[in-house]
């Protein structure tokens, strides 16, 4: 179990670009999060998938934003025409649904995004 | 939809005292209450987590305490080392329907002063 890893550690783009983050899970876990995170504050529930499917997204995450888990496995979020207010952390984590409960959330190292 | 407020947003105790953070949800059906820890520069880590079937949970100097009727959730931390120093999130969660995302606090700075 290597943990929750995430590419890049960090991305610097002009405004107006499109940027593509990647998120590979916990191998045995179903559920994928993705959270954005601003200095100071908590983490901001962006959007999760279980296996290939995306159970909800945020009311607040604008059609800019698209996330996607093609085989279940890992995941992109992709940012379209990105702003400056868009730059903050953007935490992935994953977790297990095995029966009724569902394990704790495991957290990766995040990508922080720097958009000028 | 869920809200999870937190307060204090900081908090500054001696070394070997108390700390106390308190949390209030909004939906009635939440009934997973993780908290998490973030070091500088790090991800955040489960330290505690309670299903509401329970009123408190303890964990060495950690302990969690939920009052279900009136929608708060607590995180204690005795005899407070150095190491302690981090930001706390509290967070809830339905946990087992398909609408299971988990909805962070805005944190607690928690620091310890020598």
């Amino acid at each position: 179990d290597t943990g929750v890893s995430q590419d890049p550690r960090h991305k610097i783009t002009k405004r107006g670009q499109n940027v593509t983050f990647r998120c590979d899970p916990i191998s045995e876990h179903n559920r994928l999060y993705w959270y954005r995170q601003t200095l100071g504050q908590g983490p901001e529930f962006l959007t999760y998938f279980q296996n290939e499917a995306q159970l909800e997204k945020s009311r607040l995450l604008s059609d800019r934003f698209s996330a996607e888990r093609p085989k279940g496995s890992f995941s992109t979020l992709e940012i379209q025409r990105t702003e400056q207010g868009d730059s903050a952390m953007y935490l992935c984590a994953s977790s297990l649904l095995s029966g009724v409960y569902n394990s704790p959330l495991h957290f990766g190292n995040g990508t922080r995004l720097t958009v000028t | 939809g869920e809200n999870v407020e937190q307060h204090p947003s900081t908090l500054s105790v001696q070394e070997g005292d108390s700390a106390v953070i308190k949390c209030t949800y909004s939906d009635s059906a939440s009934n997973y209450f993780p908290w998490y820890k973030q070091e500088l520069g790090k991800r955040p880590q489960l330290i505690i987590d309670i299903r509401s079937n329970v009123g408190e949970k303890k964990d060495q100097r950690i302990a969690v305490t939920l009052n279900k009727t009136a929608k708060h959730f607590s995180l204690h931390i005795t005899e407070t080392q150095p190491e302690d120093s981090a930001v706390y999130f509290c967070a809830a969660s339905k946990g087992v329907s398909s609408a299971s995302k988990i909805i962070f606090g805005s944190g607690t700075r928690l620091s310890i002063r020598p």
